[in-house]
């Protein structure tokens, strides 16, 4: 079983604060996803990445793929109240035409204004 | 688009009953997920189709849990007998295909008294 790991579980900061939130793994990736969960709904996508060493940028946020796809971190900088959600990494495997994404516990992230 | 569809919202129900939960996938998406998210456990992986065919199960708890897609737009997962532990909200998810995001209803809270 691939276990993704990510921490810290929980984080709570001030607005305007800068965050790094990691997800490891002992296995290989063929890609990772990002997603965030408000409460009530189901978790949106924000980033997939999928090449070594990769890195995204989507505004305040920086995601990293890690060179030997086992690992990636979520920097946020100058974090905002509307930042507060549960934030899940997930671990793609493909196998033929098949693929499924393997989910952290996530971390739950609060912004306080 | 109307997104990923469950139903219902909400589901309580005593120990021993048969609960069925309802999924209405993307049109057009091949790929369909049951996931069940828990504080302790996170969010598990349950069975996964691959254009209406069951592709890996492997997460299905026990015999109590069943899953069928008799077509592109329709997927049930059922528990029965239901019990306590079982209590979690369960995500129906729909992908296009490989490395494809996956788009997330937004779930049924089953509770089991």
């Amino acid at each position: 079983t691939q276990l993704l790991e990510q921490s810290p579980q929980f984080l709570s900061i001030q607005e305007g604060e800068n965050l790094t939130v990691y997800c490891n793994s002992s296995s290989v990736f063929s890609s990772l996803q990002w997603y965030r969960q408000e409460p009530g709904e189901g978790p949106v996508l924000l980033v997939t990445v999928v090449t070594g060493g990769e890195v995204k940028k989507l505004k305040r946020l920086t995601f990293q793929f890690g060179d030997a796809r086992k690992d990636s971190s979520l920097h946020i900088t100058a974090a905002q109240p509307g930042d507060t959600g549960l934030y899940l990494c997930a671990g793609g495997t493909q196998w033929g035409s098949n693929y499924k994404l393997t989910f952290g516990k996530g971390t739950l992230l609060t912004v306080n204004p | 688009d109307a997104g990923v569809i469950q139903s219902p919202r909400h589901e309580v129900t005593e120990m021993g009953q048969e609960v069925t939960l309802r999924c209405k996938p993307i049109s057009g998406h091949n790929s369909l997920f049951w996931y069940r998210q828990t504080m302790m456990r996170g969010l598990e992986l349950l069975i996964y189709f691959n254009n209406n065919v069951p592709i890996d199960d492997s997460g299905m708890p026990e015999d109590r849990f069943s899953a069928k897609m008799p077509n592109a737009s329709f997927s049930t997962l059922k528990i029965q007998p239901s019990e306590p532990r079982d209590s979690a909200v369960y995500f129906c998810a729909s992908s296009p295909g490989e490395r494809s995001p996956l788009h997330f209803g937004n779930g049924t809270r089953l509770t089991v008294t």
